[in-house]
């Protein structure tokens, strides 16, 4: 069956531009996270939704993320006033459940930010 | 708090020759472990995962990776590499959160040579 996507799969902004990045999760999986990865920070978590629910938000670097899930299904994550320190990958993962151990995340092939 | 430390930033081996990766755990509870694997350009697969069952874990393409609780240790071995296996690998912890919040180490760039 299809695997998660996400679109766009490379953006070019201008700094201080609003940008909207897009994750269709697999089909019938209730959790869905986002990550970023970035040549100083590797690979580090930003948020997770069960359902429509972030009940965690602490992982977003700032004010200026924020992310929205509708419908159990696709999720959106809008950065803000971009900055330069924002290019890097934003990965997207899914999984059938959420918070057991055993549970596989299966990641989209991500979108890359770069600001200019 | 859940950490994994990747020892080698690159490893170089030739086709044939077995690979191994290593990987270095801290969790103040039994962790879940996994290796992902992620290819130029392309999506973050998973190989294999280590949820207390059999510390032997075997994963795709004949990847396999042993947990050693008294070393701390969750090394990625292969018999034999396969120009295909050039890749980089990441070692990952699931921290004890509530849920399956994913800790990813630094990675490891494979290089397979003819």
């Amino acid at each position: 069956g299809a695997g998660v996507s996400q679109s766009p799969s490379n953006k070019v902004t201008e700094k201080g531009k609003d940008v909207e990045l897009r994750c269709d999760p697999i089909s019938g999986h209730t959790a869905l996270y986002w990550y970023r990865q970035s040549l100083g920070q590797g690979l580090e978590f930003l948020i997770y939704f069960q359902g429509n629910s972030a009940p965690d938000k602490s992982g977003l670097p700032s004010d200026r993320f924020s992310a929205e899930r509708t419908g159990g299904s696709v999720s959106t994550l809008t950065i803000q006033r971009t900055q330069q320190e924002d290019s890097a990958v934003y990965l997207c993962a899914s999984s059938l459940k959420l918070a057991t151990s055993t549970d596989t995340q299966y990641f989209g092939p991500g979108t890359r930010l770069t600001v200019l | 708090a859940q950490s994994v430390t990747q020892l080698d930033s690159h490893v170089s081996v030739s086709e044939g020759t077995p690979v191994l990766l290593r990987c270095n755990y801290s969790s103040s509870y039994s962790p879940s472990l996994f290796w992902y694997v992620q290819h130029p350009n392309k999506g973050l697969q998973l190989l294999l995962k280590y949820t207390s069952a059999a510390t032997l874990v075997k994963g795709i393409n004949g990847f396999e990776a042993e947990f050693k609780k008294s070393e701390t240790s969750f090394h990625l071995t292969k018999p034999s590499a396969h120009m295909s296996d050039a890749a980089e690998y990441f070692c990952v912890v699931s921290a004890n959160t509530g849920f399956q919040k994913l800790v990813f180490g630094t990675g490891t760039r494979l290089l397979v040579s003819p």
